[in-house]
């Protein structure tokens, strides 16, 4: 079984532009998951979409957002970029029964660089 | 004070010992997850504990409600263990927050 993609693994943007990334997750898996990860906080929880429906949201601006669709793919969108949102962008699918009471399977991030 | 505390931040031993990582919290959860970070960035979920005792191969995780502790324990450890392993609780119900540990660095030599 394929696990989960993440597209692009690398983009480069400046202030103020928009960026759009992309997950699949893994055949059969309804939940997906984004995170944030930084050297200075770690990681920190975007948003969890189940059945294109956001089911949860983390504590991040109305910059981030994110959608899911009928096949459970998912996007997440960041406008107006700041420098401060450079880090890597982690997505994390799930069966999606219950929220974290079960395995989340990683991708390989997306490193967003803005200059 | 964080929520959640991972210690020992760093540690470094030889292939064979027997490791312990371990994860204190000071809020109540509804579950526990423990994962492991390789140099790159990507990241495995090893277990999810809500209470007890999980095994998978030489790892072992438990957990402690009343103590509001857990620990990840790795036998025979080898190089390949040498990863970033990172504690993370999930709290309430709707509108959750997951709250991660700073994670601890690993390195086995051989």
């Amino acid at each position: 079984k394929a696990g989960v993609t993440q597209t692009p693994r690398y983009l480069i943007k400046t202030r103020g532009q928009q960026v759009t990334l992309s997950c699949s997750p893994i055949s059969g898996h309804r939940s997906v998951s984004w995170y944030q990860q930084t050297p200075g906080q770690g990681l920190q929880f975007l948003f969890e979409y189940f059945s294109e429906t956001q089911r949860n949201k983390g504590n991040f601006p109305g910059r981030f957002s994110g959608r899911q669709f009928s096949n459970s793919r998912s996007e997440m969108n960041v406008s107006t970029l700041e420098l401060g949102d450079s880090a890597l962008y982690l997505c994390a699918s799930s069966l999606g029964g219950t929220t974290l009471q079960e395995t989340q399977y990683f991708g390989p991030g997306t490193r967003l660089l803005v200059l | 004070k964080n929520e959640v505390e991972q210690s020992p931040q760093n540690l470094t031993a030889q292939e064979g010992e027997f490791i312990t990582i371990n994860c204190s919290y000071s809020v109540g959860i509804s579950a526990l997850h423990w994962l492991q970070q390789h140099p790159g960035g990507g990241i495995v979920s090893l277990f999810m504990l809500s209470s007890g005792k999980k095994k998978h191969g030489r790892l072992i995780a438990t957990i402690n409600i009343q103590e509001k502790h857990s620990s990840l324990h790795i036998t025979a450890s080898h190089p390949r263990d040498s990863a970033v392993y990172i504690c993370a609780v999930k709290r309430g119900t709707s509108n959750y927050q997951l709250i991660w540990g700073a994670g601890t660095k690993l390195i086995i030599k051989p």
